[in-house]
């Protein structure tokens, strides 16, 4: 079975910056895996924010920024608002069993 | 704009079958595919599968296979799920979400499996 582990939970400062991973238990995580990122808050559906490794969405905040770090999908945030208080989710793609893995997501407070 | 909407909240038994709509619009339908997700109540994000709407190919997570069914209308640009042998802890929000990038989300449907 693939796990996908995210961070359960981080807490940044506002204006601050932090930098959610995800990894897989397949191994290192590299652009193959095409690492897409989502937003979740209360009650809402998911908002799409990263989607193959580092590219945006219209919509997506330029402090908003995606790459790959230390064998882990990366998302992170410069000039953290309040408003990005929120649940992440990253959603990998395992090509040898083609199926798409979300990780458990990381609770992000801004405080 | 593009836009999924979904049909609405749904109240099942044990033991039967749901389908859940996503209707499409402000998009050439048959361009993309459609995945569906679900989220349990507090928990997280849970792929479960996506169909091609222009071959209607399908690709299920392996958790869901023999008990889901995934198609799509093209002359009405609607995906369908059906979910099968329902148990309680099927209980959960039931989203659609357009491929690649599933960058647009349907609202989310309800289905509550009780007894």
């Amino acid at each position: 079975q693939i796990v996908v582990t995210q961070e359960p939970s981080l807490t940044v400062s506002p204006g601050g910056t932090v930098t959610l991973t995800c990894a897989s238990s397949t191994g290192a995580v590299t652009r193959g895996y095409y690492p897409n990122w989502f937003q979740q808050k209360p009650g809402q559906a998911p908002r799409a924010v990263i989607y193959s490794t580092y590219n945006k969405h219209s919509w997506t905040p330029a402090r908003f920024s995606g790459s790959l770090l230390g064998g882990k999908a990366a998302l992170t945030l410069s000039g953290v608002q309040p408003e990005d208080e929120a649940e992440y989710y990253c959603l990998l793609f395992h090509g040898d069993a083609q199926l798409w893995v979300f990780g458990g997501g990381t609770k992000l407070t801004v405080l | 704009q593009v836009q999924l909407v979904q049909s609405g909240a749904e109240v099942k038994r044990p033991g039967t079958s749901v389908r859940v709509s996503c209707k499409a619009s402000g998009y050439t339908f048959t361009s993309y595919g459609i995945s569906w997700v679900r989220q349990a109540p507090g928990q997280g994000l849970e792929w479960m599968g996506w169909i091609s709407a222009y071959k209607g190919n399908t690709n299920y997570a392996q958790k869901f296979q023999g008990r889901v069914t995934m198609t799509t209308d093209t002359s009405t640009s609607t995906a369908y799920m059906e979910l099968r042998s329902l148990r309680s802890d099927d209980t959960a929000v039931y989203y659609c979400a357009r491929v690649y990038g599933l960058d647009y989300w349907g609202q989310g449907t309800l289905v509550t499996v009780s007894s």
